[in-house]
């Protein structure tokens, strides 16, 4: 079975400092990986994903991700934060071959926390 | 284009009752599943539904079931509740073809006393 590791569960940053959520995964087989962040009392929503190809992949808000197969890794950075940026965040795996029945695998999040 | 939208918002039950949740899915989307997020926690994969039929399924007990209906909306259903049962339900939608990129509602907040 897979599964994901958020190493940090708080992450206090300054305002327009840079930021690295860290997120590692396990699974025998191929996955799709995703970030999602959560801000209070509403879902989750998409940030980006990594399917194939191009290990960096851009998202929304200025965050980016980059696809590490030999460390089974999967970290979101963003170059400059704000205090729109405080949220939990949430990494996900899912298994290629699953067609999407298995449905994600979560992380148990990351409470970025912006500092004035 | 109309997003994930569940209800009610909130609710509150007491331990042994049964409790139904309700989503509607993106349009276009034709699949949905369902996840539970207990506080402090990431959400857990309950099942998913595709073509009205249950097509997967995560580590939860039969007495959490679901149905999909011809116009792709669901209906979660938990009986027997437990104290345990009070989490975040957060639906999720999926277009054909879209590689399991869920797009999330909302959720319905589940206090059981």
């Amino acid at each position: 079975a897979q599964s994901v590791t958020q190493l940090d569960s708080q992450v206090p940053v300054f305002e327009e400092a840079p930021v690295e959520l860290r997120c590692n995964y396990s699974s025998s087989v191929s996955v799709y990986l995703f970030w999602y962040v959560q801000y209070p009392n509403q879902g989750l929503q998409l940030l980006l994903k990594y399917l194939s190809g191009s290990t960096l992949v851009k998202g929304i808000n200025g965050f980016e991700a980059e696809f590490n197969k030999s460390q089974t890794s999967f970290h979101l950075r963003k170059p400059s934060v704000h205090i729109s940026d405080t949220a939990e965040y949430f990494c996900a795996v899912s298994l290629v071959s699953g067609g999407g029945a298995d449905g994600l695998t979560f992380g148990k999040g990351t409470h970025l926390i912006i500092q004035p | 284009e109309t997003g994930v939208t569940q209800s009610p918002t909130h609710l509150i039950k007491t331990r042994g009752q049964q409790v139904t949740l309700r989503c509607s899915s993106q349009s276009g989307h034709n699949t949905v599943s369902w996840y539970q997020q207990a506080l402090g926690q990431g959400p857990q994969f309950i099942f998913q539904y595709y073509r009205e039929e249950e097509n997967g399924r995560g580590n939860f007990p039969p007495r959490f079931s679901g149905l999909q209906f011809p116009n792709y909306s669901s209906e979660l259903n938990v009986n027997a509740l437990e104290l345990d049962d009070s989490a975040l339900y957060l639906c999720a939608s999926t277009g054909q073809g879209s590689y399991n990129e869920q797009f999330f509602g909302p959720g319905t907040r589940l206090t059981v006393l």
